[in-house]
């Protein structure tokens, strides 16, 4: 068990340009889910997937932003014509189950800075 | 909808001191309830969780939290803290029967020798 991991773990892009970051959740995890975090907030959930099927999209997520998870390992989120206010850190955490009590385990995170 | 406060955005004290971190919660529906700690350049740690049953949960490093129903809240204690206790905590809530956690915005504990 390895944990959660996070490529890359820091971005700096210009405003305009598309990102996409990779999440490998723990081995036989099936539910991925995606927060972001600005500074001096706690983590914001943006979107989770049941195996390859994405289940959930909080309204914070946009029309420039996709996930997807397509074999149901793992994860990739793309976020296009980035804006300044994108700049924060996308956390990707895993659980075991479909019980919504299963411990959530999270990666370090990808620092996104749109400049 | 669920919100999470967290009273103190900062709490300093002096090792071996004891400490409470603060967090009430808003929601129309049963939840869960969950304390997490993120060290630096590290991510978000499971501390301890509240499902059901006994309202006084223990967790990893001698934290532990209990839950009052009728306040709203779910403070967290340790009795003696150390150096390494340094970070930032969170709390967060979900519904029961859904996965999505909504989290405070923080408290830093600072613990100073």
């Amino acid at each position: 068990d390895t944990g959660v991991s996070q490529d890359p773990r820091h971005k700096i892009t210009k405003r305009g340009q598309n990102v996409t970051f990779r999440c490998d959740p723990i081995s036989e995890h099936n539910r991925l889910y995606w927060y972001r975090q600005t500074l001096g907030q706690g983590p914001e959930f943006l979107t989770y997937f049941q195996n390859e099927a994405q289940l959930e999209k909080s309204r914070l997520l946009s029309d420039r932003f996709s996930a997807e998870r397509p074999k149901g390992s793992f994860s990739t989120l793309e976020i296009q014509r980035t804006e300044q206010g994108d700049s924060a850190m996308y956390l990707c955490a895993s659980s075991l189950g479909v019980d919504p009590s299963d411990t959530q385990y999270f990666g370090p995170g990808t620092r996104l800075t749109v400049l | 909808a669920q919100s999470v406060t967290q009273l103190d955005s900062q709490v300093p004290v002096f090792e071996e001191a004891p400490v409470e971190l603060r967090c009430n919660y808003s929601s129309s529906v049963s939840v869960y309830l969950f304390w997490y700690v993120q060290y630096p350049n590290q991510g978000l740690q499971l501390l301890l969780k509240y499902l059901s049953g006994s309202t006084l949960v223990k967790g990893i490093n001698g934290f532990e939290a209990e839950f009052n129903k009728s306040q709203t809240s779910f403070h967290l204690r340790k009795p003696s803290v150390h150096i390494s206790d340094t970070a930032e905590y969170f709390c967060a809530v979900s519904p029961r029967g859904y996965s999505t956690l909504t989290f405070g915005k923080g408290t830093m504990l600072l613990v100073s020798p």
